[in-house]
């Protein structure tokens, strides 16, 4: 089953609304946990590293004051999508490390699928 | 820089052919992982296999097999008797940090189109 988990699978939201999407570690701890972003046809890009307890680490080019990522506990990391627009029209993906014995293993979550009409 | 390149954008065979899936990576860091994902029209990402830089063995998993070569920066990707079912978006990814904390850099991606 699902190790990281996901909600929603898929959102439509009109634009200027804000959209809040869910990933839960699912039977471990995940400190950290990584936002990823894929347009269409394209590759998946890093938007920013989620750290339990403080504040979001955000890559280049990405705004923190538009895709704000709150990781409130060690099993949940939300990233919301203010203000909304057609061109954050995209799939959304997380991740989190699990460590094993063999070493960590990185865990997706199913994605978001987010249309912005 | 750290870099992760996948040259064939689209690849399509007829089942039952063998499919070769180039990743070429670039990297300063003496220890790294590469990994390989299936991406299905739904989606999600499948993970199909995570290789570290101090391990070249080739890796082989029924029909999957992979060849690792640090001289040459490429981790490939073979499908032996494709099938339909292999039909998704290949992505070869690179983490720097040991592969502990999964920032993973990805290739654009190897769409591959199985057909009957």
């Amino acid at each position: 089953g699902a190790v990281v988990s996901q909600h929603p699978s898929r959102v439509i939201c009109k634009s200027g609304t804000s959209v809040k999407i869910e990933c839960r570690s699912l039977d471990f701890q995940a400190t950290t946990m990584f936002w990823y972003r894929q347009f269409p046809k394209q590759s998946l890009m890093l938007m920013a590293t989620s750290n339990e307890g403080s504040k979001a680490t955000y890559e280049q080019g990405v705004e923190k004051d538009k895709f704000l990522i709150n990781h409130a506990s060690l099993t949940l990391s939300t990233l919301t999508v203010t203000s909304a627009h057609p061109e954050d029209s995209s799939f959304y993906i997380c991740s989190a490390g699990r460590k094993s014995p063999s070493g960590n293993t990185i865990y997706f979550g199913e994605g978001s699928w987010l249309t912005v009409v | 820089a750290q870099k992760v390149t996948q040259a064939q954008t689209e690849i399509s065979v007829v089942e039952k052919e063998d499919v070769t899936l180039d990743c070429v990576y670039e990297t300063r860091d003496t220890t790294y992982y590469l990994f390989w994902y299936k991406q299905p029209p739904s989606g999600e990402l499948v993970f199909l296999i995570r290789r570290n830089s101090f391990d070249e063995q080739n890796e082989i998993s029924g029909r999957y097999s992979w060849n690792f070569q640090k001289s040459t920066s490429s981790f490939n990707f073979t499908i032996t008797a494709s099938q339909v079912v292999d039909s998704a978006v290949y992505f070869c990814a690179l983490s720097e940090s040991g592969g502990s904390q999964g920032n993973l850099i990805f290739g654009k991606g190897t769409k591959l189109s199985v057909k009957p």
